[in-house]
């Protein structure tokens, strides 16, 4: 987990909010990611950047939102739109884009539903 | 489009037994391989990777794992296993040829349960 933190840990969504996560890491990467982790479903990105001020959808964007305004920073959007958001967040990031890469995790964030 | 196996839901071991937890995968050319581990309520912890070269990958905490072609397998494994190896194990896998980014591909995890 060094070198890239989410916070908050736990967040609690009421019907009809929009929550943000936020994702951060000093490890001087390039590429950063969000993945969505259910139980029995392995994980599944919503959103990936590649360098700042870009950002590509997933395998399962819709209601979701990024951002991509500084490197070390990737926020992530849940809106009213995600009906289901009750998951486990994953936020990675790689040193560059290159696919040998590897992709390293935060510690994630829990989204629980009031 | 490419997809990963890891048929077994939970694997139980004895301390000081080998352990193996299974992986295939699906792409189309070749692939780098990946495992990964998480303990509760954590995020995922780098274990090793295949890109190239010798098929018998060493990684963190002991553990190894054997990229096998022909069987379009990479399964993890561990020589004498410890109670503190319990945890949920992922395998990923991402074709060599292909465009949109770094984007890996997850097994559903496989519950390791070492027991004394």
């Amino acid at each position: 987990d060094g070198g890239i933190t989410q916070s908050p840990k736990y967040l609690f969504r009421k019907e009809g909010q929009n929550v943000t996560l936020s994702c951060e890491q000093n490890l001087n990467h390039d590429a950063m990611y969000w993945y969505r982790q259910d139980p029995g479903q392995g994980l599944r990105l919503i959103y990936y950047s590649q360098i700042v001020n870009d950002f590509q959808k997933g395998d399962i964007a819709e209601g979701y939102s990024v951002s991509r305004e500084k490197k070390e920073s990737f926020p992530l959007t849940v809106t009213s739109a995600q009906k289901n958001p009750t998951a486990f967040y994953l936020c990675a990031s790689s040193r560059g884009v290159g696919i040998q890469e590897t992709q390293y995790f935060g510690p994630g964030t829990r989204l629980l539903v009031l | 489009a490419q997809s990963v196996a890891q048929p077994e839901d939970q694997v139980n071991v004895a301390e000081g037994n080998p352990l193996t937890v299974k992986c295939t995968y699906s792409v189309s050319g070749n692939p780098y391989l990946f495992w990964y581990v998480q303990y509760p309520n954590r995020g995922l912890q780098f274990l090793l990777k295949y890109i190239t070269g010798d098929n018998l990958v060493k990684g963190s905490y002991g553990f190894e794992a054997e990229f096998n072609k022909s069987q379009t397998s990479f399964h993890l494994k561990k020589p004498s296993a410890l109670v503190s190896d319990s945890a949920l194990y992922f395998c990923a896998v991402r074709p060599i040829l292909t465009g949109g980014g770094n984007k890996l591909t997850f097994g559903t995890g496989t519950q390791l349960k070492v027991e004394l």
